[in-house]
């Protein structure tokens, strides 16, 4: 069964630095997104990316925060300065087209900021 | 603002027996709801969905239940087996433009017993 898959599964970092998340969504699918999970807590939305571009973002998604789809199968997310407050897991997930709402979730990145 | 609900945060049911995970909306203008189960260490797996012009829906094993009236939505999970074990999320949406803000309630833990 294709699947969503996410890597590194786990990401330390300092405070401040730069890191990038990666995941490669299912091959014919055309709307991606990510999520994340504080512990403990609920799953919420970050951002949403159809045709090359963001199509909706969350008031958690500010100026730290940019997405990409550098090349046909990977789609990136990058937060450019951690903060302690960044530490979560990062839950990348991906739909057929605009308007399935059906999503197929990779099994994360957890992040930790020190 | 309004949110996505559960009644009990920990289920705990005997192997075999039926289990029930309930769930609580506000939003009345939601007309899409999902179920997921999270196993540990994983993303969250699409386990049923329902549409707000159904009151029932059945899979294997699974059936949600959809109660307007009182804004209520529940799983039912028959013959509970250890691989049931899990978080269930409940997750609601306004239809029409894909999985934007896909919002999720916080989680029931469902335990197996033996």
């Amino acid at each position: 069964e294709p699947e969503v898959t996410q890597t590194p599964s786990h990401q330390v970092t300092q405070m401040g630095q730069e890191v990038i998340l990666r995941c490669v969504p299912i091959s014919n699918h055309l709307y991606f997104y990510w999520y994340r999970q504080i512990l403990g807590q609920k799953v919420e939305f970050l951002v949403s990316f159809y045709n090359n571009e963001i199509s909706e973002k969350s008031e958690i998604f500010d100026d730290q925060f940019s997405v990409e789809r550098p090349d046909g199968s990977n789609f990136t997310l990058k937060i450019r300065s951690t903060k302690l407050e960044d530490s979560a897991m990062y839950f990348c997930a991906s739909s057929e087209d605009r308007g399935n709402e059906k999503l197929f979730f990779g099994s994360g990145t957890q992040l930790s900021v020190l | 603002g309004e949110s996505v609900g559960l009644h009990l945060p920990t289920l705990s049911v005997q192997e075999g027996d039926n289990s029930i995970i309930n769930c609580a909306y506000s939003n009345s203008a939601s007309d899409y709801f999902i179920w997921y189960k999270q196993e540990s260490g994983k993303g969250p797996q699409f386990i049923i969905d329902i549409r707000s012009n159904m009151d029932k829906r059945q899979g294997q094993r699974v059936t949600v239940l959809l109660n307007k009236t009182v804004k209520h939505l529940s799983l039912q999970i028959a013959a509970t087996q250890p691989g049931d074990s899990a978080v269930y999320f409940c997750a609601e949406l306004i239809s029409g433009g894909g999985a934007d803000g896909l919002t999720f309630g916080k989680g029931t833990h469902l335990i197996i017993q033996p």
